[in-house]
């Protein structure tokens, strides 16, 4: 069973920084593009970043650029979003996700990791 | 960067209702398009991609259409448990930008 399990989310203050992680099984993770999207409170989808299966192209949200870093440790089955100079405006809840196998559309989303960022 | 926008913005239809979403892409995307299925707070889950191809297990009353800056998903029989916010992404090129989404519910 494919499984995605963020953690790391919590409560920060503005300007400081904080590093999300994706554990990931039930697949071949090395074998997969892994995505972030985000979502604040009430608010629709937001894609974030994202991350090819060998870490070769990378991608991020013109909201995010140059703020947050993408990486993942295949050897660790790990995707992870280093986010710094983290803002209000980035509180939400971060969701790590696994590209379909024959196409960039998401199909596997884990639960979920709750940012807020507030002084 | 392309810019995904949605019609309408929210809906209520009646059980066994015909229900249509429009998504349109500011610049042409070809057939990349994904369309998400969000109920209230749970995961988002994958319904169609490639515009119009259904995710194995995804009921055959949902469908998709379209192509270049004009897609729809169709509810043929709208169901209870339908209910649910629907997002369409463009995934042609990054930034791979969602629609802001249509929320669907029961009238």
């Amino acid at each position: 069973e494919v499984q995605l399990v963020e953690s790391g989310g919590g409560l920060v203050k503005p300007g400081r920084s904080l590093r999300l992680s994706c554990e990931a099984s039930g697949f071949t993770f090395n074998n997969y593009n892994m995505h972030w999207v985000r979502q604040a409170p009430g608010k629709g989808l937001e894609w974030v970043s994202s991350i090819t299966s060998s870490s070769k192209y990378i991608h991020y949200a013109d909201s995010v650029k140059g703020r947050f870093t993408v990486s993942r440790d295949n050897a660790k089955n790990s995707l992870y979003l280093q986010m710094t100079s983290l803002r209000a405006e980035d509180t939400a809840v971060y969701f790590c996700a696994r590209e379909h196998t024959w196409t960039p559309a998401l199909d596997y989303w884990g639960q979920g990791s709750l940012v807020t960022v507030s002084s | 960067d392309i810019q995904m926008t949605q019609s309408p913005s929210s809906l209520s239809a009646s059980v066994g209702d015909r229900v249509t979403i429009t998504c349109r892409a500011s610049q042409g995307i070809s057939n990349f398009l994904a369309w998400y299925q969000q109920e209230p707070g749970k995961v988002p889950k994958l319904l169609i991609y490639g515009a119009s191809t259904l995710l194995s297990g995804v009921p055959s009353r949902f469908s998709g259409s379209g192509s270049g800056t004009d897609f729809t998903l169709t509810i043929s029989s709208l169901q209870p448990e339908d209910v649910a916010t629907y997002y369409c992404q463009n995934y042609n090129s990054a930034p791979f930008t969602f629609g802001p989404g249509t929320t669907v519910d029961i009238k």
